[in-house]
């Protein structure tokens, strides 16, 4: 079965520092991967995803990631925290061929320190 | 705003009462989704339908669990004679099938007492 592995449930930044949050997932397909960012009380919003094509992704918010096949990884990235920044996040793969559906990993709750 | 909405947002019960929650999808999306959150934990995926159709359903929907989406739009969950342990937040999630990311509501979260 397909699983997703976030390395550190809580990671804690000081404002301006980089954001480093850790994904790996299993699989011997490549499947599509999905960062979501999920604030107190509401639903995931969907931060950048990867599906083909370049394996570094834009997303909003100044994220980015890295699909990288050979170490089956998908890190999330962002140059310079914001006190906007503090929230869960969680990453996810939807497997080949399985209608869509999505397995998340655990999360990671990011702090930002002024 | 045409997002994913659900209904209601909270929900509070006693243990052995019925509970229906509602998910209005983004209208021109034939795929709907949902999934359930416990606190410190990742969503975790219940069942999905593509129009009318229930196509997959997930382990942890025991038999007390019902969804259904009569005419492919809107979706119901259904939960009878719930327990303590059905207390989470219930995401529904909604995406287009040609492109596989899903766009979720708010969730509806319930506490079993």
């Amino acid at each position: 079965a397909q699983s997703v592995t976030q390395l550190g449930s809580h990671v804690s930044v000081s404002e301006g520092a980089l954001v480093l949050l850790r994904c790996n997932y299993s699989s011997s397909v490549p499947p599509y991967l999905f960062w979501y960012v999920q604030y107190p009380n509401q639903g995931l919003q969907l931060l950048l995803k990867y599906t083909t094509g370049a394996t570094l992704v834009k997303g909003i918010n100044g994220f980015e990631a890295e699909f990288k096949k050979s170490e089956t990884s998908f890190h999330l990235t962002k140059p310079s925290a914001h006190m906007s920044d503090a929230a869960e996040y969680f990453c996810a793969v939807s497997p080949y061929n399985q209608g869509g559906k999505l397995i998340f990993g655990q999360g990671t709750e990011l702090s930002v320190k002024p | 705003d045409t997002g994913v909405s659900q209904d209601p947002r909270h929900k509070i019960t006693k243990r052995g009462q019925n509970v229906t929650f509602r998910c209005d999808p983004i209208s021109e999306h034939n795929r709907l989704y949902w999934y359930r959150q416990t606190l410190g934990q990742g969503p975790e995926f219940l069942t999905y339908f593509q129009n009318e159709a229930q196509l997959e359903k997930s382990r942890l929907l025991s038999d007390r669990f019902s969804a259904e989406r009569p005419k492919g739009s809107f979706s119901t969950l259904e939960i009878q004679r719930t327990e303590q342990g059905d207390s989470a937040m219930y995401l529904c999630a909604s995406s287009s099938g040609l492109v596989p990311e899903q766009f979720f509501g708010p969730g509806t979260r319930l506490t079993v007492l």
